[in-house]
């Protein structure tokens, strides 16, 4: 079983909606959560942090389960510019922190 | 602001061949890292570096190898080249302590190995 697992995808969004899309993770001692995104054939970069209490950056809204151990991130008002693929991180428990990544769901925002 | 730099963005080799890729990084990371993507899979974490001096190995070290004399610079190299090896491969760096964890990303390394 993968650490990290995620629906790959595509989620084909009309302009304007609202797209979720969770992220499960296997390590119940994994300390910290990220989304990052990665557009098509460039390097990921860091899309928004993932706190306990759940978070908002615009719209983007990121919400952490330890409970059910998944993490979600939900886009309001989608645009054009959302379409890429969102790679959901986790980091483990060591000093340095190894970071997981899911492969990926892909988001494909049409007009 | 040159951030991650990795070279080159290209190449092909042929299988037994040897080859470099360079990262080197502006920001005084301790933290260097070298991941790979392959399609349906998440980056996997081939070796990794906490400073000058210091590698340990990752998810998917075998083929490769790394070293770090600098704390700017993290090679890696491939000792005889295997189609298997055929990848997107990415440098990463952080800081020590940083808040956010987040790892900054070169443009990646496109390699195909024939």
């Amino acid at each position: 079983r993968k650490e990290v697992e995620q629906d790959p995808g595509p989620f084909n969004v009309p302009e304007g909606a609202t797209v979720a899309f969770n992220c499960t993770y296997s390590n119940s001692a994994s300390q910290s959560f990220f989304w990052y995104r990665q557009d098509c054939r460039k390097e990921p970069k860091l899309l928004m942090s993932v706190y306990s209490s759940g978070n908002e950056d615009g719209r983007f809204t990121a919400q952490l389960n330890r409970a059910s151990q998944y993490i979600s991130l939900l886009i309001r008002d989608s645009k054009l510019s959302d379409s890429a693929t969102y790679l959901c991180v986790v980091r483990s428990t060591d000093s340095w922190g190894k970071f997981q990544f899911g492969a990926g769901t892909q988001v494909v925002v049409t007009p | 602001n040159a951030g991650v730099t990795q070279t080159p963005k290209f190449q092909v080799l042929k299988t037994g061949q040897s080859m470099t890729l360079q990262c080197a990084q502006d920001m005084n990371h301790e933290y260097m890292s070298w991941y790979r993507q392959d399609p349906g899979m998440g980056l996997r974490l081939i070796h990794y570096s906490v400073g000058a001096g210091i590698t340990d190995q990752g998810e998917v070290p075998n083929g490769y190898n790394v070293s770090r004399s600098t704390t700017e610079d993290f090679p890696l190299r491939l000792l005889s080249a295997a189609p298997s090896q055929t990848s997107v491969y990415f440098c990463a760096s952080r800081r020590q302590g940083s808040y956010t964890g987040e790892l900054f990303f070169g443009e990646g390394s496109r390699l195909t190995v024939l």
